[in-house]
């Protein structure tokens, strides 16, 4: 079974640029998650969709952060203008669904954001 | 506000005997926990999990142990290896949010020392 797919690996860019990540989760998962991890922090959750609605996205910064899953499939993630602070590995993640007790999320491997 | 809670950056242990890593949580809202384990350039993958119902559960070499009242889990893992070095997350949820949002304490980096 294919795993949570993410790119870029890894992006470097300069403060106020823009830049997007890309995500497809596991084949049937209806629920698909953006968490950011700064660095010695633990992975906090962005923003969750339910096939392509969204769940939940009260910790997402909409002044310069944005995301949609079009066709309750692929997701990006975009973040325009960057900051410094927004330097972190932003991590995608799929379950089967909403429902359930807990449900255990499958993660990707990341993508590592620089801001210079 | 940390709701979730690992004191410990770091731990050391050597080959073969246990490892114990403490979580600690406040919000008495959460109703389910998980471990989660992740190796460097990986995303974290899924241990272990217990139900607030439950105050022990065991998956071969790992354990993990609710104390409701202390609003403590630990986890077990007996006999520790040297493919055990990783950095451990504790996460919480709760079922009353609807939307299974997971919240993730800080981590604690384990080395099996050979």
């Amino acid at each position: 079974e294919a795993g949570v797919a993410q790119s870029p690996r890894y992006k470097i860019i300069e403060k106020r640029q823009s830049v997007a990540f890309w995500c497809n989760p596991i084949s049937g998962h209806a629920t698909l998650y953006w968490y950011q991890q700064i660095l010695g922090q633990g992975p906090k959750l962005l923003i969750q969709f339910q096939n392509n609605g969204v769940v939940d996205d009260s910790q997402l910064p909409k002044d310069r952060f944005s995301a949609e899953r079009l066709k309750g499939v692929d997701s990006t993630l975009k973040i325009q203008p960057a900051k410094l602070e927004d330097s972190a590995v932003y991590l995608c993640a799929s379950s089967l669904s909403l429902q359930g007790q807990g449900e255990k999320l499958f993660f990707g491997s990341g993508t590592q954001l620089s801001v210079l | 506000d940390q709701q979730v809670k690992q004191n410990s950056p770091s731990l050391s242990v050597q080959e073969g005997r246990i490892s114990i890593l403490n979580c600690d949580y406040t919000n008495s809202m959460f109703d389910y926990f998980l471990w989660y384990k992740k190796y460097p350039a990986e995303g974290p993958t899924f241990l272990i999990s217990i139900s607030s119902i439950k105050d022990k559960n065991e998956d071969g070499r790992f354990t993990v142990f609710l104390n409701k009242s202390a609003k403590h889990l630990s986890l077990h893992i007996v006999p520790s290896q040297p493919g055990d070095s990783a950095v451990y997350f504790c996460a919480a949820s709760a079922s009353n949010f609807g939307n299974e949002k997971l919240t993730f304490g800080t981590g604690t980096r384990l080395t099996i020392i050979p």
